[in-house]
């Protein structure tokens, strides 16, 4: 039972324009959620970072907006650059669990130049 | 995450074979997680140890996994008799003791059975 789901695999954006990546959750004990950046052969890279008593979290580029009614977050980069292409991961804990995080599969973004 | 250092980074190994994957933590952090990503999947957790104690190992297989987390030294995630199913890349992530402290991860070993 996935917990964390990614439901696009990919997405492919223009340099410049914005980049949206989709992440629903099922488990309504979930009260943190993280975004994490991955290149291939290294380790995730966290990103941002968002707690349930917010609706929205901004970091430069990036901003993350939690809808806890729909169970529905959602990464936002404005403007996509090349250097943002990776694979992209929804994270979500419980308070009590250790900070045991739970994965979402990815969506491979693409930035075109 | 330069700072958690994992190796090896490559191991191959043949069933039946063991294999032993090490994490160093980043200076100042007592808490290490282990992570295996299967292909095509997302990361999903296996254990949670600090200093000499394992917190949480609700993700570890009942068989042929165990981990550790010493005194001195590396954490170990320790695989006995590996199956092909158990090729993956397993990631070591760490943290401070406070609340607040991020998950830092290392830069995962991936294990190949043949």
């Amino acid at each position: 039972d996935q917990q964390v789901k990614q439901n696009s695999p990919s997405l492919s954006v223009q340099e410049g324009r914005i980049s949206i990546l989709n992440c629903d959750y099922t488990n309504s004990m979930f009260d943190y959620f993280l975004w994490y950046k991955k290149y291939p052969a290294e380790g995730p890279t966290f990103l941002i970072s968002i707690s349930s008593i917010k609706d929205k979290n901004e970091d430069g580029r990036f901003t993350v907006f939690l809808n806890k009614s729909a169970k529905h977050l959602s990464l936002h980069i404005v403007p996509s650059q090349p250097g943002d292409s990776a694979v992209y991961f929804c994270a979500a804990s419980a308070e009590g669990s250790n900070y045991k995080l739970t994965f979402g599969k990815g969506t491979l973004l693409t930035v075109n130049p | 995450n330069a700072g958690v250092m994992q190796n090896p980074r490559h191991l191959v190994r043949r069933r039946g074979q063991e294999a032993r994957l090490r994490c160093s933590p980043m200076k100042g952090h007592s808490h290490v997680y282990w992570y295996r990503q299967l292909p095509e999947e997302g990361l999903k957790f296996m254990v949670y140890l600090q200093k000499e104690n394992i917190i949480d190992e609700s993700g570890m297989p009942k068989e042929r996994f165990s981990a550790e987390f010493p005194k001195e030294g590396p954490s170990i995630l320790r695989i006995q008799q590996v199956v092909r199913g158990d090729s993956a890349a397993y990631f070591c992530a760490t943290k401070t003791g406070s609340e607040s402290g991020e998950l830092f991860f290392g830069e995962g070993s991936r294990l190949t059975v043949l």
